[in-house]
């Protein structure tokens, strides 16, 4: 069974920066692509980023490109979201999810982590 | 632009059915979608990929109550036998070449 957990969540000010990790398990995590999806307070889902099964390709939401960057360790099996120069309008819930298939290209996600919460204040 | 346009509420009777819908954007019929249930003060779940020809995948434990269709550009859930758990935010997701997005979700109240 797919096990997402994600950490490193916090309150950080304005300017500031912060990792996520997502541990994954249950599943061939070499083997598929991976999000991270976020949900400010009370408003809906935005996809954030996703990286392709082989950590090669990247693809990035406009709202965080150029500041945040995901990356994976296969060998630890665990997905990273580094965040730098966090804005007010990034507090939100992350969750990290994986994709239903290896398609280089994203894919839509079929299992979820629970989040973990970012403070920019 | 790929955009999905949900309706955001729609309510129903317990025990009754209910039919939710996911609209593409034009030149974006044939897209995939998948749906997602968000209980309240809980993490999204993964319901099914719908494919534009009405097929669909559900996840691990997905009640047959819940059910994918396909009509042209819109992409539907239906829920039968309405649950008191049933209520619930529901999101559709679609993807395409370097992009992910989702509708703005409905959320659906069960009377």
């Amino acid at each position: 069974q797919v096990h997402l957990v994600e950490s490193g969540g916090g309150v950080v000010q304005p300017g500031g920066s912060l990792r996520l990790s997502c541990a994954a398990s249950g599943f061939t995590f070499s083997g598929f692509g991976m999000h991270w999806v976020r949900q400010a307070p009370g408003k809906g889902l935005e996809w954030v980023a996703f990286i392709r099964y082989d950590g090669t390709t990247e693809y990035y939401a406009d709202s965080v490109k150029g500041r945040f960057t995901i990356s994976r360790d296969s060998s630890k099996d665990t997905l990273y979201l580094q965040m730098n120069n966090l804005r007010p309008e990034d507090t939100a819930v992350y969750y990290c999810a994986k994709a239903y298939s290896s398609s280089p290209s994203p894919a839509g996600c079929d299992s979820w982590g629970q989040g973990t919460l970012v403070s920019v204040s | 632009q790929l955009i999905l346009t949900q309706s955001p509420s729609a309510s129903a009777s317990l025990g009754a059915s209910v039919k939710l819908t996911c609209t593409l954007s034009s030149g974006h019929a044939t897209y995939a979608i998948a749906w997602h249930q968000q209980q309240p003060e809980k993490g999204p779940r993964y319901l099914m990929k719908l494919n534009s020809d009405g097929t669909h995948n559900k996840g691990d434990g997905i009640p047959d109550r819940f059910s994918g269709s396909s009509s042209g550009a819109e992409r539907y859930l239906t829920i039968s036998s309405l649950q008191s758990e049933d209520e619930a935010a529901y999101y559709c997701q679609s993807w395409g070449t370097g992009t992910v997005v989702f509708g703005g979700g409905t959320n659906l109240t069960v009377l």
